[in-house]
């Protein structure tokens, strides 16, 4: 089974700052997916970014980056220049791929605050 | 743009009471799923469903549960007989391609709340 960890509940930061929320997983996939999903307080949660396992290169989506380490199991979401919109809940997870339909574990997510 | 549609956003019922979850899955998206989000917890994925049939499902996805396509457009989640521990938030996603993708896309939530 996989697991998804988001050591962060929740973070802070000033509007035009760069925030980095951490993600670590555990499986013994080697093919895979990995997501951001981002959680605004309507409730709907929205793609971010995704990132496959067997790319080496991060992926990028303008302000928002991923530095994926598939030996370390981690995935950080790095957001640039954060507005006010960014607030939002931030789920990492993770998906096997091998065709089909599996579900998408998550993480318990960061609560992320952006202060004018 | 098309989006994933929930009704009802909000439900509340008694304990015992059967409920029925309603989904309205993007048009040409081929696989559907149900996920939960208990207050203050994490998304848990409950059920996918592919081809009029279930494909995978979650160790919380007992008996009680029972997802149907009835007609083509409709995606329904069902809980036979509530619990308490059954309110949560209830995401509905579709995807086009499953896992050869990993996109999923989902509906707002239907707020669960059983008394």
């Amino acid at each position: 089974a996989q697991t998804v960890t988001q050591s962060q509940p929740e973070m802070s930061v000033q509007e035009a700052e760069t925030v980095t929320l951490s993600c670590t997983y555990d499986t013994s996939e080697n093919n895979y997916y990995l997501f951001w999903y981002k959680q605004p307080p309507s409730r709907q949660m929205i793609l971010v970014i995704r990132q496959e396992a067997y790319k080496q290169q991060n992926a990028t989506e303008n302000r928002f980056s991923v530095n994926f380490q598939k030996a370390a199991k981690s995935f950080s979401l790095k957001i640039s220049d954060s507005q006010l919109g960014d607030t939002a809940m931030y789920f990492c997870a993770f998906m096997k791929r091998r065709g089909g339909a599996d579900g998408l574990t998550f993480g318990k997510g960061t609560h992320l605050i952006i202060q004018p | 743009e098309p989006e994933v549609t929930q009704t009802p956003s909000h439900q509340v019922t008694q304990m015992g009471q059967e409920v029925i979850l309603r989904c309205v899955p993007i048009s040409n998206h081929l696989y559907f799923y149900w996920y939960r989000q208990i207050l203050g917890q994490k998304v848990e994925f409950l059920v996918s469903f592919y081809n009029n049939e279930i494909s995978e499902k979650s160790e919380i996805f007992d008996d009680q549960f029972s997802v149907e396509r009835p007609d083509g457009s409709n995606f329904t989640l069902k809980i036979r007989s509530t619990k308490l521990e059954d309110s949560a938030m209830y995401f509905c996603a579709s995807s086009i391609a499953g896992a050869n993708t990993g996109e999923l896309f989902f509906g707002e939530g239907s707020r669960l709340t059983v008394l």
